[in-house]
């Protein structure tokens, strides 16, 4: 069974610029969340996605947002791009319910300049 | 509020020794506390959780344990080897679901031959 699939693994913008990360969910995994890693804050809850629908946010400005479409792939948007969001991008994806195991993508690495 | 806090942030053992790390959750309603290896470069994986129906769990050389009352949980890996060394992180999911995982600061292991 593959793992869960993020592209692109690396991405380099400038500040202002709007970027759209992608992840691919283990098949049958229908929830979808997305962390952000940074060495100062470690890995923060960004948002889960279930059924095309946003369950639950956690504290990020609106510049951050995402999707889920019907097949359960999910993109995350960030747009106009500050320094402070360079930051490795994770997605996991779980079956649903309570006490289920998260599994990780590779990550997205952004970098903002 | 949401948090998990974890200790120490560094730690350094010799080959052979046992290391043990602790967290601590804010959320009385978590009931899921998985714990994540993640070495250089890579995804985070989970390497043991444990539900809020058991005390303790083992696994070879890793074991988990949880104290409800207290909002503690802590990860004990005997007879560490070199490979063990890697940043682990705590988590506690937060009540009702929804696959959010609330995580540690992480401890940074390092294992020395």
């Amino acid at each position: 069974k593959a793992g869960v699939t993020q592209t692109p693994r690396y991405l380099i913008k400038t500040r202002g610029q709007q970027v759209t990360l992608s992840c691919s969910p283990i098949s049958g995994h229908r929830s979808v969340s997305w962390y952000q890693q940074t060495p100062g804050q470690g890995l923060q809850f960004l948002f889960e996605y279930f059924s095309e629908t946003q369950r639950n946010k956690g504290n990020f400005p609106g510049r951050f947002s995402g999707r889920q479409f019907s097949n359960s792939r999910s993109e995350m948007n960030v747009s106009t791009l500050e320094l402070g969001d360079s930051a490795l991008y994770l997605c996991a994806s779980s079956l649903i319910g309570e006490n289920t195991e998260a599994f990780f993508g590779q990550g997205t690495r952004l970098t903002v300049v | 509020g949401e948090n998990v806090e974890q200790h120490p942030s560094t730690l350094s053992v010799q080959e052979g020794d046992s290391a043990v790390i602790k967290c601590t959750y804010s959320d009385s309603a978590s009931n899921y506390f998985p714990w994540y290896k993640q070495e250089l470069g890579k995804r985070p994986q989970l390497i043991i959780d444990i539900r809020s129906n058991v005390g303790e769990k083992k696994d070879q050389r890793i074991a988990v344990t949880l104290n409800k009352t207290a909002k503690h949980f802590s990860l004990h890996i005997t007879e560490t080897q070199p490979e063990d060394s890697a940043v682990y992180f705590c988590a506690a999911e937060k009540g009702g679901g929804y696959n959010k995982l609330i995580f540690g600061a992480g401890t940074r292991l390092a294992v020395h031959p």
